[in-house]
């Protein structure tokens, strides 16, 4: 347990389905992340929220949805997605200032569009 | 080309052997993060530098900043050390990865 906690660990999910991804940190940090790992490739930064604010979006299709409700939690609303968005989605949260710059990262959801 | 670049893409060796992954960078970054990522896809951070030299265990870190480069040795290596590191820039508040260095020990 690394302090980040996402759920599902695992998603199958038809094209025409609307899903929802979970993360959750109490270790008082007040920036999180979704990250996107497919096969083969760099992880892709996909949002970040600091201070439960939207501070970047790395073009990414509208299909994905990021919600921040407070500083502890944030969410991956997924609908009419594609087989390309089957990945490893990983969420991590760091401290949003210059003194700290530790990063911890959740186990990730397995992701498999069909 | 990629920001982070790492070599090797995979690596294989024996169990004790003295294992060096490295990492070059092209971009500005405050600070370079080594990360470890296990079957399962969970990833844990294990190193932060962005100076000099860290130790922990039988894994050590170094960067040169001029030369921008950091390398990540592993000591006496061991099947369990067997996993995909992961280089990682960081820049404005964000990381820049690297495509990872697969690591597989045999006994």
């Amino acid at each position: 347990e690394t302090g980040v906690t996402q759920t599902p660990r695992h998603l199958v999910m038809g094209m025409t389905n609307k899903k929802s991804l979970k993360c959750e940190q109490h270790l008082g940090h007040n920036a999180m992340y979704w990250y996107k790992q497919s096969a083969k490739k760099p992880l892709e930064l996909m949002f970040v929220y600091s201070l439960e604010e939207r501070v970047e979006n790395n073009s990414v299709p509208s299909r994905f949805s990021p919600e921040c409700p407070n500083s502890s939690h944030l969410f991956l609303h997924l609908h009419t997605l594609q087989p390309e968005d089957s990945a490893l989605y990983l969420c991590a949260s760091s401290q949003w200032d210059r003194r700290s710059y530790g990063y911890t990262f959740g186990s990730g959801t397995r992701l498999t569009v069909v | 080309k990629n920001e982070v670049e790492q070599s090797p893409q995979n690596l294989t060796a024996q169990e004790g052997e003295f294992i060096t992954i490295n990492c070059s960078y092209s971009v500005g970054i405050s600070a370079l993060h080594w990360l470890q990522q296990h079957p399962g896809g969970g990833i844990v951070s294990l190193f932060m530098l962005s100076s000099g030299k860290k130790k922990h265990g039988r894994l050590i870190a170094t960067i040169n900043i001029q030369e921008k480069h950091s390398s990540l040795h592993i000591t006496a290596s061991h099947p369990r050390d067997s996993a995909v590191y992961i280089c990682a820039g960081r820049g404005a508040q964000k990381l820049v990865f690297g495509q990872g260095t697969r690591l597989t020990i045999n006994p």
